[in-house]
């Protein structure tokens, strides 16, 4: 039962540089989102999407984009790293309001 | 927009109980949940209120008064193992699907 799974665990980029933070989930889940968390500070939410196809801006949509293009996967693509989008990165899933989002271990993304 | 405050930090001793708060201002109030994070891990899912009262899971429970915007988290039985932090959301009827959430709480449990 593998629940929410990211890839990759680590990744050191350069200024400049793209990559593809992959998500993907098990569960049927129409609800899916990407966090980003600072050292010390909350979540706080980059995109999300209420079902395949369907994707909308959260809290800090900048530098960042997404597509769902099926109901398991939620890729999240940075095109030019920025020393200020080094964080750890969390994409979550939900059934439906008021069941648990269920998270993936986290993506810890440095750019130097 | 949803704001929420919780304690930065709580600290206490293995065996007490422990209240962790949460004040939210939102408009719509649709649920709130509590997580918990473990140092370098994941939130997981701990519990979530819609009504008023209190819920009860093992030694966790969270209390909800929609009247005054409040919850809380309470920790009974501490152990070592619960030293974590812990983050409120709150879901507001607008976007009941999208949880804001709080800046979380840390947690120092010693012997």
């Amino acid at each position: 039962n593998a629940g929410v799974t990211q890839t990759p665990k680590f990744r050191i980029l350069k200024i400049g540089q793209s990559m593809t933070l992959q998500c993907t989930q098990d569960m049927n889940h129409n609800y899916m989102y990407w966090y980003r968390q600072d050292p010390g500070m909350g979540l706080k939410l980059i995109y999300y999407s209420v079902g395949a196809g369907i994707t909308d801006k959260g809290e800090v949509p900048n530098g960042y984009n997404v597509s769902r293009s099926t109901t398991e996967d939620f890729p999240l693509r940075l095109e030019l790293a920025a020393p200020s989008q080094t964080s750890v990165y969390f994409c979550a899933s939900m059934g439906s309001t008021g069941q648990p989002q269920h998270f993936g271990d986290g993506t810890r993304l440095s750019i130097l | 927009g949803q704001s929420l405050e919780q304690p930065s930090e709580v600290t206490a001793v293995e065996g007490a109980i422990v209240q962790i708060n949460c004040t939210y201002q939102t408009s719509g109030f649709y649920g709130l949940s509590w997580y918990q994070q473990h140092d370098g891990g994941a939130p997981t899912f701990l519990s979530y209120n819609a009504l008023d009262g209190l819920e009860e899971t093992g030694r966790f429970s969270s209390f909800l008064s929609r009247s005054d915007s409040y919850g809380y988290l309470l920790l009974q039985e501490l152990q070592m193992k619960d030293s974590a932090s812990y983050f409120c959301a709150v879901y507001a009827s607008g976007g009941s699907y999208i949880p804001t959430f709080g800046r979380g709480t840390s947690l120092i449990v010693h012997p």
